[in-house]
């Protein structure tokens, strides 16, 4: 089975603070996913990786950076967190050859 | 542009009724169409997929989708729905053949059901 694992389940972090979200893949997936979940919005996509150093900025990008230094770790990276980045961020990865994305179990960041 | 409409926000059904939940997409050619469910506190879990071919599809737990061109929709079913079943469930289209296998996901159906 894939597994796509969240390190950090539960945070909560100052405003202001930098705040840092791993995730990693075990099946050697060449492209990786942060999306973030809030109700009634659905997922909406941050960043995604599709290799190695190389990313590129999804729908709301603001506000995060990310990093891919190697295959299997994609990190989400809020340089100054807001109040307003509370919210539940999901990690996804698939195959450049395949079409079904699977998804970490999710990591829940409260500001305050 | 591309977008998916999942126009029920919640669904309360009886266990052992039947269930059709609504998936509406709107894309220039025929995309790729999920169905993932989640359950409170987790991830997303893939439910089905269709990608060509027969357009009644079988997933897991007993789920079935129907992919309707002409409707562009691709509604979730299930016969019987049992208590487990309660989550909320995300439809989802991705681009075929696309490079970076980007998903758009519809705003979520959230079910209850009652015993």
């Amino acid at each position: 089975d894939v597994k796509v694992t969240q390190s950090s389940r539960y945070l909560v972090k100052r405003t202001g603070e930098k705040v840092f979200l791993e995730c990693v893949q075990d099946m050697d997936h060449e492209n990786m996913f942060w999306y973030r979940q809030d109700p009634g919005l659905g997922l909406r996509l941050i960043y995604f990786s599709y290799d190695v150093k190389m990313k590129e900025k999804g729908d709301i990008p603001e506000g995060y950076s990310v990093s891919r230094e190697k295959k299997e770790r994609f990190s989400l990276i809020l340089e100054s967190a807001s109040t307003n980045q509370t919210s539940m961020y999901l990690c996804a990865s698939t195959a450049s050859s395949g079409n079904t994305i699977y998804f970490g179990e999710g990591s829940w960041l409260t500001v305050v | 542009a591309q977008s998916v409409t999942q126009p029920d926000i919640h669904i309360t059904v009886s266990e052992g009724a039947s269930l059709e939940l609504r998936c509406n997409y709107s894309y220039g050619a025929t995309p790729y169409l999920f169905w993932y469910v989640q359950s409170p506190g987790q991830g997303l879990q893939l439910l089905l997929k269709y990608f060509s071919g027969d357009t009644l599809v079988q997933g897991i737990k007993g789920f079935e989708a129907e992919f309707k061109r002409s409707q562009s929709s691709f509604n979730l079913r299930k016969p019987s729905v049992h208590w487990s079943d309660a989550a909320e469930y995300f439809c989802a289209v991705g681009a075929p053949g696309g490079a970076t296998n980007k998903l758009i996901f519809g705003t979520g159906t959230l079910l209850a059901v009652q015993p």
